[in-house]
């Protein structure tokens, strides 16, 4: 499997609701990050994960929290959404810690906090 | 704490001409990764060059060029004889190798719109 497949692409969830994305890497990308990225803006990094441990964290609240599995696949769930958690957010992977080729990276999903 | 600052939002160039986009990074790390990804209008970030603080040679691959100097804190990008299918939002990305490689920290974007 190439490339980074993410789930679903346009979702719309009301405030406090509780959301979980979904990823899916190439085989053999050890690292995965998920990234937000607001209207106009670059990605912001929300955290990183390295062989299913978190391996960094950005600016963001506990409510942000993620999973990586195995299969290289992972997700972010987003707690008690707010309004201002509505973006873009974008999945990516890479087989080194060093980003040697930088991030692979998704089409990402839209989500709208309404 | 790193930054990147791309301070030209929306450049215009008609087809055939060349273009730079700037980008100014800050970083206390010694030893850090620059980067520029492409984005399309489809929406996915594309990788285009990945440069280590060692290597301040500058590279070039066939239309694309970058300029890597560490006294002002600037790696450039240029595009040469633009294209049409340039079109697209360019991202410069900085990591530092101290704290994580792996957080990239991304500029806000330069919209590069080419004009057949």
């Amino acid at each position: 499997e190439t490339g980074v497949t993410q789930s679903p692409t346009h979702l719309i969830k009301t405030r406090g609701q509780q959301v979980t994305l979904r990823c899916s890497s190439q085989s053999g990308h050890n690292t995965v990050s998920w990234y937000q990225q607001a209207l106009g803006q670059g990605p912001q990094f929300i955290f990183q994960y390295y062989r299913e441990e978190e391996n960094g964290r950005g600016n963001f609240p506990p409510r942000f929290s993620g999973l990586q599995f195995p299969n290289y696949s992972s997700e972010l769930n987003v707690n008690a959404l707010e309004l201002d958690d509505s973006a873009l957010y974008l999945c990516a992977s890479s087989p080194d810690r060093w980003l040697l080729y930088g991030y692979t990276f998704g089409s990402g999903t839209r989500l709208t906090v309404v | 704490a790193q930054k990147v600052t791309q301070a030209q939002t929306e450049i215009s160039v008609v087809e055939k001409e060349d273009v730079t986009l700037d980008c100014v990074y800050e970083t206390r790390d010694t030893t850090y990764y620059l980067f520029w990804y492409k984005q399309p209008p489809s929406g996915e970030l594309v990788f285009l060059i990945r440069r280590n603080s060692f290597d301040e040679q500058n590279e070039i691959s066939g239309r694309y060029s970058w300029n890597f100097q560490k006294s002002t804190s600037s790696f450039n990008f240029t595009i040469t004889a633009s294209q049409v299918v340039d079109s697209a939002v360019y991202f410069c990305a900085l990591s530092e190798a101290r704290t994580n490689a792996g957080k990239s920290t991304f500029g806000d974007g330069t919209t590069l719109t080419v004009k057949p």
